[in-house]
């Protein structure tokens, strides 16, 4: 089974701390993607990732970056925290570009 | 662009009701398409998928039939159960060449099923 395992469950940083947000998948897969969860809103892609160094921004890329230095591992960075924020973010996998992904259990993150 | 719709609830059935939760899509070509469930405090999990038309996926007593004429992906259960209150998300994938990567998202059904 595939496994996607963040760093954090539950994440409580102040407003204009830089954050970062791990994750690691253990199926060798090329895509990897981040994504914030609202109420109402639904999922919103981030920033993804089809091959190491190399990014691609999604929907809301304003106030994140990414980094994957590593084919398992994609780094969400918010360079400087704010309350608007405040979110759940999932991170995913997948091995094509377009095909089901795998998804981790979630940081929710609350900037105060 | 390619989008999902699906209704969001919430959705309140009692224990052993029939499950029925529309999804209609609009995409271009031959998407694949998913059903993905998320349990309280915890990621999605992919429940099913189908990748071409009158495909059916199925999981765990859950059912799917990929309809290109209608462009719907329905999902269905026959008797739920208190475990199986959750939030339920169609996602599509576009076909090869078919425009942006990663899959396209509905806003969420939020099932609560009552003993």
């Amino acid at each position: 089974d595939v496994k996607v395992t963040q760093s954090s469950r539950y994440l409580v940083k102040r407003t204009g701390e830089k954050v970062f947000l791990e994750c690691v998948q253990d199926m060798d897969h090329e895509n990897m993607f981040w994504y914030r969860q609202d109420p109402g809103l639904g999922l919103r892609l981030i920033y993804f990732s089809y091959d190491v160094k190399m990014k691609e921004k999604g929907d809301i890329p304003e106030g994140y970056s990414v980094s994957r230095e590593k084919k398992e591992r994609f780094s969400l960075i918010l360079e400087s925290a704010s309350t608007n924020q405040t979110s759940m973010y999932l991170c995913a996998s997948s091995r094509f570009r377009v095909s089901e992904q795998y998804f981790g259990p979630g940081t929710r993150l609350t900037v105060t | 662009g390619n989008s999902v719709t699906q209704m969001e609830g919430p959705v309140t059935l009692s224990e052993e009701a029939f499950l029925t939760i529309n999804c209609t899509y609009t995409a271009t070509g031959y998407p694949s398409l998913f059903w993905y469930v998320q349990y309280p405090g915890e990621g999605l999990q992919l429940l099913l998928k189908a990748t071409k038309a009158d495909d059916k996926g199925s999981n765990k007593g859950f059912e799917a039939t990929y309809r290109k004429e209608t462009t719907s992906f329905h999902l269905e259960k026959g008797s739920v159960q208190v475990s199986d209150s959750a939030v339920y998300f169609c996602a599509l994938s576009p076909a090869a060449g078919g425009g942006a990567d990663g899959l396209t998202f509905g806003k969420g059904t939020h099932l609560i099923i009552q003993p």
